[in-house]
C-alpha cells in the first residue's frame, strides 16, 4: 500500500462547478498534511495545509481532515478554468516525518 | 530572485556520464529535500538532509548521491546516468522550527539522459 494515494483522474468539472478531490494515508501518526498545485512544467505551490480535524476554509478552497478515517479532501468551489492543473496531496510520515507525495490528480474546468 | 534556486534548468547527458545537479536556498531552513517526478507518479524522495552532519535515503536513492555542502546548499549526483533517470528534478526545504512544516520548491531541473 502506498504511504499516500489520491484519485488516479484525470478529472474534470464545468465552470462554476464544485471539484472534489480526495486523498488517504497510511501512517495514523502524521500530524501534517498539504495540498499543493502544480501547473504542467512548474514547480509544486503550496495552497492549503491543515492540522487539525474538521475543515478549514480560504476563499475558494476547503480542505478536510478526518484522522479517524485517515482521509484528507480538497474541495474547490466556482471552479475556474485556471484551476485546472495537478493537486498533489503530501502528509508529514514517516519515521523522519518528511514530506510525502500522492501521485497526484489532474484537474480540467471546462469553460 | 528565487528564495530555492536550481542549477541548470536544463540538461541532456549521454549514458554512463557523471552529472551534478544542484540547489541553494536562501531561506536559512535546516531541512532540504531532493524529489524526482515522473508523469503519474507524483513526486519521489530521493534523498532529505536536516542538516548538515545528516543525510538519509528516500524512496528511490539507488543511483544517486548526494552532497550537504553549507547549510544552503545541496547537490544531487548521478554517478553514471542511465536513460530511466530522465525525468524532472525538484530541491525543496522546509523549517519545522517554525511550526509550519510545508515544503518550499525551487524552480526544477529537466534532465535527459539520452
Amino acid at each position: 500500500q502506498k504511504e499516500v494515494e489520491q484519485n488516479s483522474g484525470p478529472l474534470s468539472v464545468p465552470e462554476g462547478a464544485i471539484a472534489s478531490l480526495n486523498c488517504t494515508y497510511s501512517d495514523r501518526g502524521s500530524q501534517s498534511f498539504f495540498w499543493y498545485r502544480q501547473y504542467s512544467g512548474k514547480s509544486p505551490e503550496l495552497i492549503m495545509f491543515i492540522y487539525s480535524n474538521g475543515d478549514k476554509e480560504d476563499g475558494r478552497f476547503t480542505a478536510q481532515l478526518n484522522k479517524a478515517s485517515q482521509y484528507v479532501s480538497l474541495l474547490i468551489r466556482d471552479s475556474q478554468p485556471s484551476d485546472s492543473a495537478t493537486y498533489l496531496c503530501a502528509v508529514n510520515s514517516g519515521s523522519a516525518r518528511q514530506l510525502t507525495f500522492g501521485s497526484g490528480t489532474q484537474l480540467t474546468v471546462l469553460p | 530572485d528565487a528564495d530555492v534556486t536550481q542549477t541548470p534548468r536544463n540538461r541532456i547527458t549521454k549514458t554512463g556520464k557523471r552529472i551534478m545537479l544542484e540547489c541553494s536556498q536562501t531561506k536559512g531552513h535546516d531541512r532540504m529535500y531532493w524529489y524526482r517526478q515522473d508523469p503519474g507518479l507524483g513526486l519521489r524522495l530521493i534523498y532529505y538532509s536536516f542538516d548538515v552532519k545528516d543525510i538519509n535515503k528516500g524512496e528511490i536513492s539507488d543511483g544517486y548521491s548526494v552532497s550537504r555542502q553549507a547549510q544552503a546548499k545541496f547537490s544531487l549526483s548521478l554517478e553514471s546516468a542511465i536513460p530511466n533517470q530522465t525525468a524532472l528534478y525538484f530541491c525543496a526545504t522546509s523549517d519545522p522550527g517554525t511550526g509550519r512544516t510545508e515544503a518550499f520548491f525551487g524552480q526544477g531541473t529537466r534532465l535527459t539522459v539520452v
